[in-house]
């Protein structure tokens, strides 16, 4: 069966410090990766997804930047964090052509 | 891109009632459309989805209506429980396409 793991589970990170949060899936070759974001209370943007190692499609980038490194590995990143960064980052998989989202347990960041 | 309205944004049902949720959608070309539920301090996970080939689909409790000529989707929860208290989103995309467009969500409480 798969699985999506991501990594930390929560954050508390000071403004102007890097950021990096990691997703990771087994059991499933070449999925699609994404990477939404969700403020308190609000809906789900997307970020970036990826459908292939090393290629990676930004949707909205808010300062942040993405990276597939390994079929299996999608990180999301930043050099400087911003205040408007704190929220719930989910990274999501599917399958090509299936368009089923399935969401991993979300990393909580807060930015102070 | 794609624009998902969703309404209404709260909702408050008794118990053993049933409960609506509708949205709507502006690009003909879209056709999948999932609903996610979200429990506080959880990440979304999708409870019934429904595709442009189908008009109704029904999961137990939950039922899906697709107008394709309206562009409107609804949700519709029969014999609410305490249980279904929940954030729900819906969100529309087209098989081969990355972009998953939400709605801003319908928080729903269920009175005992």
């Amino acid at each position: 069966a798969q699985t999506i793991h991501q990594w930390p589970v929560a954050e508390i990170k000071a403004v102007g410090s890097p950021l990096s949060l990691g997703c990771t899936i087994k059991g499933k070759s070449s999925p699609n990766l994404y990477w939404y974001w969700q403020a308190t209370g609000g809906t789900l943007q997307q970020l970036f997804y990826s459908i292939t190692v090393g290629q990676v499609e930004s949707v909205v980038q808010l300062n942040l930047s993405a990276s597939r490194p390994k079929d299996d590995q999608f990180i999301l990143s930043t050099e400087k964090l911003l205040l408007s960064h704190s929220g719930f980052y989910l990274c999501a998989w599917s399958l090509g052509g299936q368009n089923t989202l399935y969401f991993g347990a979300g990393t909580r960041l807060s930015v102070l | 891109g794609e624009q998902v309205e969703q309404l209404p944004s709260i909702l408050r049902v008794q118990e053993g009632s049933s409960a609506s949720i509708n949205c709507s959608y502006e690009d003909s070309a879209s056709n999948y459309f999932p609903w996610y539920k979200q429990e506080p301090g959880e990440n979304p996970k999708l409870i019934i989805d429904i595709r442009s080939n189908m008009e109704r689909k029904q999961i137990q409790e939950l039922i899906v209506l697709l107008d394709k000529k309206a562009k409107r989707f609804s949700l519709h929860i029969t014999d609410t429980q305490p249980g279904d208290s929940a954030m729900y989103f819906c969100a529309a995309s087209y098989t081969g396409y990355q972009n998953f467009y939400f709605g801003k969500g319908t928080s729903l409480t269920v009175i005992p």
